[in-house]
C-alpha cells in the first residue's frame, strides 16, 4: 500500500487566495484526519471524517477552513482565503476502525507545507 | 488543560548514550491508549507504539523500550545505545473516547526533539 498521500507537498501562496490541499487515505480506512502543525501550538486536530461524514470539525480556526470528504478514497482541506497565520504543515491521517476498538494507530500522511506571504 | 505533556521541549546526547523521553498524560477515561510517533527530518509522522490502560506491562523492541506506569500516569520511552539516526522530533500521543464515538481521538504533546552527535 503506497501509504497516505498528500498533495502538494509544498505550497506557496498570497496571502487572499484560496489554497486547497488535498489527501487519498489508505485504502479501506473508514477515518480520515486533517491536522495542523505550527511552532506555537503544535499539533492539532482541525476535523475528523467517519464513512466520509464529518464527525467533529470543532478543530477547524474559522469560517475561512472547510474540509470535504465526497468518497472514502479523496478529501480536501480549504482555505479562502488564506492569510498568513494560516503558514503551517497540514497533515492527513486515515485508520480503520477495528470493530470499536479506540486504539487504532492513525498512519500520516507527508504532510503539506503552507506558506502564505 | 494539556492532556499530554511532553516536558522536554529538547535533548541533547552523545552517540550510545542512553536517553529517556519523558511523557505524562491526564484523563478520566478508564480506557485509554497511548501512542509513540516519531517525525525525522523529513516530516512525517511515523507510528512507533501503541499501549492500553490495562496492559501495564513494559516493551522493548530492540533499542527502543518503553516504561507505562498508570500509578503516575507516564508513558516514558527510552533509547539505548542511542545513534545519530534517532535524531528527531518525538511525540506522545493520548487516544480516549471522543462523544460516544468507538474511535479515539488523538491528543498529541508538544513533541521532544532529540539529536545525538556523533
Amino acid at each position: 500500500d503506497a501509504g497516505v498521500i498528500q498533495s502538494p507537498r509544498h505550497e506557496v501562496t498570497e496571502m487572499g487566495q484560496e489554497v486547497t490541499l488535498r489527501c487519498k487515505p489508505i485504502s479501506g480506512h473508514d477515518y480520515l484526519f486533517w491536522y495542523r502543525q505550527t511552532m506555537m501550538r503544535g499539533l492539532e486536530l482541525l476535523i475528523y471524517f467517519n464513512n466520509n461524514v464529518p464527525i467533529d470539525d470543532s478543530g477547524m480556526p474559522e469560517d475561512r477552513f472547510s474540509a470535504k470528504m465526497p468518497n472514502a478514497s479523496f478529501s480536501t482541506l480549504k482555505i479562502q482565503p488564506s492569510e498568513p497565520r494560516d503558514s503551517a504543515v497540514y497533515f492527513c491521517a486515515s485508520s480503520l476502525d477495528q470493530g470499536g476498538m479506540i486504539g487504532t494507530e492513525a498512519f500520516f500522511g507527508q504532510g503539506t507545507r503552507l506558506t502564505v506571504v | 488543560a494539556q492532556k499530554v505533556t511532553q516536558a522536554q521541549t529538547e535533548i541533547s546526547v552523545v552517540e550510545k548514550e542512553d536517553v529517556t523521553l519523558d511523557c505524562v498524560y491526564e484523563t478520566r477515561d478508564t480506557t485509554y491508549y497511548l501512542f509513540w510517533y516519531k517525525q525525522p527530518p523529513s516530516g512525517e509522522l511515523v507510528f512507533l507504539i501503541r499501549r492500553n490502560s490495562f496492559d501495564e506491562q513494559n516493551e522493548i523492541s530492540g533499542r527502543y523500550s518503553w516504561n507505562f506506569q498508570k500509578s503516575t500516569s507516564s508513558f516514558n520511552f527510552t533509547i539505548t545505545a542511542s545513534q545519530v539516526v534517532d535524531s528527531a522530533v518525538y511525540f506522545c500521543a493520548l487516544s480516549e473516547r471522543d462523544r460516544g464515538s468507538t474511535l479515539g481521538r488523538l491528543y498529541f504533546g508538544r513533541g521532544t526533539q532529540l539529536t545525538v552527535w556523533p
